[in-house]
């Protein structure tokens, strides 16, 4: 298999704490592991790559000093919301890539949903 | 434009209906393509992936026409658990690459 873990499932803080979630391949490794955020009823938007071992990588539009992304090991990346506001209140998704055959397959942890008061 | 567009629905069918789902993409290099299904409130998982030569797994086809940069999601014989969002996945830079881009997403809704 190919399965994904996210923690925690959902969490609620109070506006200007920052939320650590973390993102866990279980039975694989993955070099690249992204990050995504949903808002209601839209699409998925990448908020940055994370490689094992270096920086990660961030999208336009996306604060990596608020936004910070950790990937110490083979099997563990780490987003940090930090000083969190109720703008940012949404559905954070990862998803770790695995190559299968003739395309790529992201496999995707079951989200944290975010909800800052 | 957006890089990957689909018509958001909602697609409301009977069961035991055929429906299809069109997404088109910006990027004519683009080199792999995914159908992925997202139950409400859940993470999105792969339904198929879609191949030039158009692929079929059991009440589900897929299809891409390169030329006219839109692939196509056709479901048969509808059941009532496939209702959910159908997101049309598009990756521009092929197996090399990582970026990803997914579409909106098609709600369907199947009804008894």
């Amino acid at each position: 298999g190919a399965v994904v873990s996210q923690h925690p499932s959902w969490v609620i803080c109070k506006s200007g704490t920052s939320v650590k979630i973390e993102c866990r391949s279980l039975d694989f490794q993955a070099t690249t592991m992204f990050w995504y955020r949903q808002f209601p009823k839209q699409s998925l938007m990448l908020m940055a790559t994370s490689n094992e071992g270096s920086k990660a990588t961030y999208e336009q539009g996306v604060e990596k000093d608020k936004f910070l992304i950790n990937h110490a090991s083979l099997t563990l990346s780490t987003l940090t919301v930090t000083s969190a506001h109720p703008e940012d209140s949404s559905f954070y998704i990862c998803s770790a890539r695995k190559l299968a055959g003739t395309g790529n397959e992201q496999f995707f942890g079951p989200g944290t949903r975010l909800t800052v008061l | 434009r957006k890089e990957v567009e689909q018509d958001p629905g909602p697609f409301n069918v009977p069961e035991g209906a055929t429906v299809a789902f069109n997404c088109t993409y910006s990027n004519s290099a683009s080199q792999s393509f995914f159908w992925y299904r997202q139950d409400c409130r859940k993470e999105p998982k792969l339904l198929m992936s879609v191949y030039s030569s158009g692929n079929e797994d059991g009440r589900f086809t897929a299809q891409l026409n390169r030329a006219s940069q839109y692939i196509s999601l056709l479901i048969r014989d509808s059941k009532l658990s496939d209702s959910a969002t159908y997101l049309c996945v598009v990756n521009p830079s092929g197996t090399g690459g990582f970026k990803t881009i997914f579409g909106a997403g098609t709600r369907l809704f199947v009804k008894a």
